[in-house]
């Protein structure tokens, strides 16, 4: 029973152009969102958050949109660059009751052709 | 600060030997993560410590699997006897429990059984 969904394995952009990466969560519960971003052979790296108070934040050519009556979640790169090209998961928690642990999707493999 | 250290950063073992993996998280974060990487599966949540003491354990595959925290920074994770469904990526992640949200991950331990 995944409760974090990233549907798309597997992504490819054209440096300069938009990259949309999607997420989709079934917990009601979840109300804290998070994007990492992980290179081969690294850890995964923290890359940005959400709250459920927000729609939308905003860091640099990221931003992350979050769309809380579908239970969906995107990830924005623009302009997307060549180093951008990782494996993206998208993460939960629900922080009502304590914080619970992450709870994360399968990961996305974005890859920006140059 | 040098982030989560994890030990070694791969391991080769036949099936039936233990192996021990190790985590030094960041200095002052007071939750600790193991995670399991795998194509299938994503990234699983095997175990969580709060201040050294283990709050869920509900992702350990089986009992051939255990984990301690014996002080602040550092912590084990052992496999015991391995199998090759073991093989897999791990990582050990650090956090504050309340105010950050964030994990830091370790660069994980590559385990190969053959």
């Amino acid at each position: 029973d995944q409760q974090v969904k990233q549907n798309s394995p597997s992504l490819s952009v054209q440096e300069g152009r938009i990259s949309i990466l999607n997420c989709d969560y079934t917990n009601s519960m979840f109300d804290y969102f998070l994007w990492y971003k992980k290179y081969p052979a690294e850890g995964p790296t923290f890359l940005i958050s959400i709250s459920s108070i927000k729609d939308k934040n905003e860091d640099g050519r990221f931003t992350v949109f979050l769309n809380k009556s579908a239970k969906h979640l995107s990830l924005h790169i623009v302009p997307s660059q060549p180093g951008d090209s990782a494996v993206y998961f998208c993460a939960a928690s629900s922080t009502n009751s304590g914080n619970t642990p992450l709870v994360f999707g399968k990961g996305t493999r974005l890859s920006v052709i140059a | 600060d040098a982030g989560v250290i994890q030990s070694p950063r791969h391991e080769v073992t036949e099936m039936g030997q233990e192996v021990t993996l190790r985590c030094k998280p960041i200095s002052g974060h007071n939750s600790l993560f193991w995670y399991r990487q795998t194509m299938m599966r994503g990234l699983e949540l095997l175990i969580y410590f709060n201040n050294n003491v283990p709050i869920d354990d509900s992702g350990m595959p089986e009992d051939r699997f255990s984990a301690k925290m014996p002080n602040a920074s550092f912590s084990t994770l052992k496999i015991q006897p391995s199998e090759p469904r073991d093989s897999a990526v791990y990582f050990c992640a650090s956090s504050f429990w309340r105010g950050a949200y964030e994990q830091y991950f370790g660069p994980g331990t590559r385990l190969t059984v053959t």
